[in-house]
């Protein structure tokens, strides 16, 4: 099956500093990819959906200015956390379709901040 | 919009024991329904998806039958291991196909042998 990775796995930042999590469709185009957060023990909850050449969608509650994304190809879309605080430390991963019916999903990355 | 909602767990049984997590949903229309595991340190992985109604959705001894009369799509499997301990997680569209997904809230199974 498709595959989709993520870099990095794990990141540990300082308080107040930016932090930039890629999501690559590696063996497939994807105009659309979207990002989640997990937080311990929890679901999943869809954060925005990045779309290939415009802007990202929101959903409702999540901060646009603090989650940049940017999808820069048909490959690679982008998840930069700004100014990240302790509460954004979480469990975030991508995922992109392929087809109607088939969605493949990054291994994740955990983001600790400290 | 559309909704999911799973049993949730902790949910804890003997090796060749019987397991059901229940799954039940709201929509529009009939999306395809998903099963999704997550492993301890790993990333989701489609388990089953059945398209349409009344398909059955089966891989590695799980299946999951669509039923539209009962919005129901339950995951059971006859005999689990202590390596199914994971997380299970039952999704549909947001919308239509090739859109987001709408995830339950998981259900912890651990197996003991």
């Amino acid at each position: 099956g498709a595959v989709v990775s993520q870099h990095p796995s794990w990141v540990i930042c300082k308080s107040g500093t930016s932090v930039k999590i890629e999501c690559r469709s590696l063996d497939f185009q994807a105009t659309t990819m979207f990002w989640y957060r997990q937080f311990p023990k929890q679901s999943l909850m869809l954060m925005a959906t990045s779309n290939e050449g415009s802007k990202a969608t929101y959903e409702q509650g999540v901060e646009k200015d603090k989650f940049l994304i940017n999808h820069a190809s048909l490959t690679l879309s982008t998840l930069t956390v700004t100014s990240a605080h302790p509460e954004d430390s979480s469990f975030y991963i991508c995922s992109a379709p392929e087809g109607p019916y088939e969605q493949y999903f990054g291994p994740g990355t955990r983001l600790t901040v400290t | 919009g559309n909704s999911v909602t799973q049993m949730e767990g902790p949910v804890t049984l003997s090796e060749e024991a019987f397991l059901t997590i229940n799954c039940t949903y709201t929509a529009t229309g009939y999306p395809s329904l998903f099963w999704y595991v997550q492993y301890p340190g790993e990333g989701l992985q489609l388990l089953l998806k059945a398209t349409k109604a009344d398909d059955k959705g089966s891989n590695k001894g799980f299946e999951a039958t669509y039923r539209k009369e009962t919005t129901s799509f339950h995951l059971e499997k006859g005999s689990v291991q202590v390596s199914d301990s994971a997380v299970y997680f039952c999704a549909l569209p947001t919308q239509q196909a090739g859109t987001a997904l709408i995830f339950g809230k998981g259900t912890t199974l651990s197996v003991s042998s």
